[in-house]
């Protein structure tokens, strides 16, 4: 069984720009969370998705946005990039939305905002 | 809310020694706790969890965590450090019921050396 993949694996934008990052979860997952992971700050939470409802949301700015597609897959987006952007971006899948759920994580999409 | 915090950001053991990362956390719900562990270049995965029953949880590898409510804290211990235990480890907490999402800590870098 494929893993939860994300693409790209990397990118590198200017400041001002947007981006999409893409998370395609495990086979059978209907819940995908993301999190942007920084050196000393940890993970911290962007927003979760289930059955293509948002069911949570994070403390970050209107610029992060993202989106649930009816085969699960999502899709996050940031707009009008600034350098504090840069990080790593990380997608989890579970099966259900829920506390208790195991959480599966992709490898990441390292964003360098120049 | 929850919250953890993780003490010491990098921890140094000899191969064969103890391993113990700390963390505490805050929550104002019985909570669910978790520790994953993230490797170079990868994503986290699940070292293991606790939900309810039993407080002592053992996981993959080798670890186990304790729940203490009285301490409010979720140690990861290991009695044998081995090599291929160098990595980055991650407390995290969530609220028990609901959409409740899940809440990391900074990180502890534990390094084992030869």
């Amino acid at each position: 069984k494929a893993g939860v993949t994300q693409t790209p694996r990397y990118l590198i934008k200017t400041r001002g720009q947007q981006v999409t990052l893409s998370c395609s979860p495990i086979s059978g997952h209907r819940s995908v969370s993301w999190y942007q992971q920084t050196p000393g700050q940890g993970l911290q939470f962007l927003f979760e998705y289930f059955s293509e409802t948002q069911r949570n949301k994070g403390n970050f700015p209107g610029r992060f946005s993202g989106r649930q597609f009816s085969n699960s897959r999502s899709e996050m987006n940031v707009s009008t990039l600034e350098l504090g952007d840069s990080a790593l971006y990380l997608c989890a899948s579970s099966l259900e939305v829920g506390a208790r759920e195991k959480l599966f994580f992709g490898s990441g999409t390292q964003l360098s905002v120049l | 809310a929850q919250s953890v915090t993780q003490l010491g950001s990098h921890v140094s053991v000899s191969e064969g020694a103890l391993v113990l990362l700390r963390c505490n956390y805050s929550s104002s719900v019985p909570p669910y706790l978790f520790w994953y562990v993230q490797y170079p270049n990868q994503g986290l995965q699940l070292l293991l969890k606790y939900t309810t029953g039993a407080t002592l949880v053992k996981g993959i590898n080798g670890f186990e965590a304790e729940f203490k409510k009285s301490e409010t804290s979720f140690h990861l211990t290991k009695p044998s450090a081995h090599m291929s235990d160098a990595a980055e480890y991650f407390c995290a907490v969530s609220g028990s019921g609901g959409y409740q999402k899940v809440t990391f800590g900074t990180g502890t870098k534990l390094q084992v050396i030869p």
